[in-house]
């Protein structure tokens, strides 16, 4: 099956930093999403992002399907962007049947 | 308008003893899906249904079963749970439009197998 690779697993920045998350995959996919779990352990989807670039404020997203990777960009981060994001893809159209990987857990300090 | 909601939020179960975890949702979705999230890792799709009466296998379905009785609810169930089925389990639901939309998640059931 198709292989997702987020880098760097840890990232630790203070606040106002900017910060950048990978995610790499093996395959060419019809589906990318880029979600965030806060500390609580509550998901949310950031991004549907399968080609080109999103922002939603402070955040932004590009992923270039033909190089098989997408980033998240964090501008400005802040003590609520902690958390985990996870990269998330679907090889061929369907039911939405998503591969996560392993995340990115991201802690902002005051 | 409550979303996706798990029950129950927390339990412990003993090596061999059978539990059902429920998923409701009150957006009219008709997709719906059994994730299971073990320490650091990604969430792993365990079964899902697109439309009642309808179930399919995930990447991880071995020691689980699920039916979709009624469009709103998702029942997973563990007949003979084991301790590797220790972990968080999460439900999840989406609508079938022409536009995409994204799956919105209930909050979680932690699960402990002793």
């Amino acid at each position: 099956g198709i292989q997702v690779e987020q880098s760097p697993p840890d990232l630790i920045l203070q606040e106002g930093a900017n910060s950048t998350l990978r995610c790499n995959f093996s395959d060419s996919v019809n589906n990318l999403q880029w979600f965030h779990q806060n500390p609580w352990g509550q998901l949310i989807n950031l991004f549907y992002i399968p080609s080109g670039t999103k922002q939603n404020g402070r955040l932004s997203a590009t992923t270039v399907a033909t190089e098989r990777y997408s980033l998240l960009y964090i501008s400005s981060s802040q003590t609520t962007d902690s958390g985990v994001y996870f990269c998330a893809v679907e090889r061929s159209p369907g039911a939405q049947k998503l591969v996560f990987g392993q995340g990115t857990r991201l802690t902002i300090n005051p | 308008n409550a979303g996706v909601t798990q029950t129950p939020k927390f339990r412990v179960l003993k090596t061999g003893q059978s539990m059902t975890l429920l998923c409701a949702q009150d957006m009219n979705h008709e997709y719906m899906y059994w994730y299971r999230q073990d320490p650091g890792m990604g969430l792993r799709l365990i079964h899902y249904s697109v439309g009642e009466g309808t179930t399919a296998k995930g990447e991880v379905p071995d020691g689980y079963n699920v039916s979709r009785l009624k469009k709103q609810n998702f029942l997973l169930g563990l007949e003979s749970a084991a301790p590797s089925q220790t972990s968080v389990y999460f439900c999840a639901s989406t609508g079938v439009l022409e536009m995409f939309q994204p799956q919105h998640f209930g909050d979680g059931t932690r699960l402990s197998i002793l």
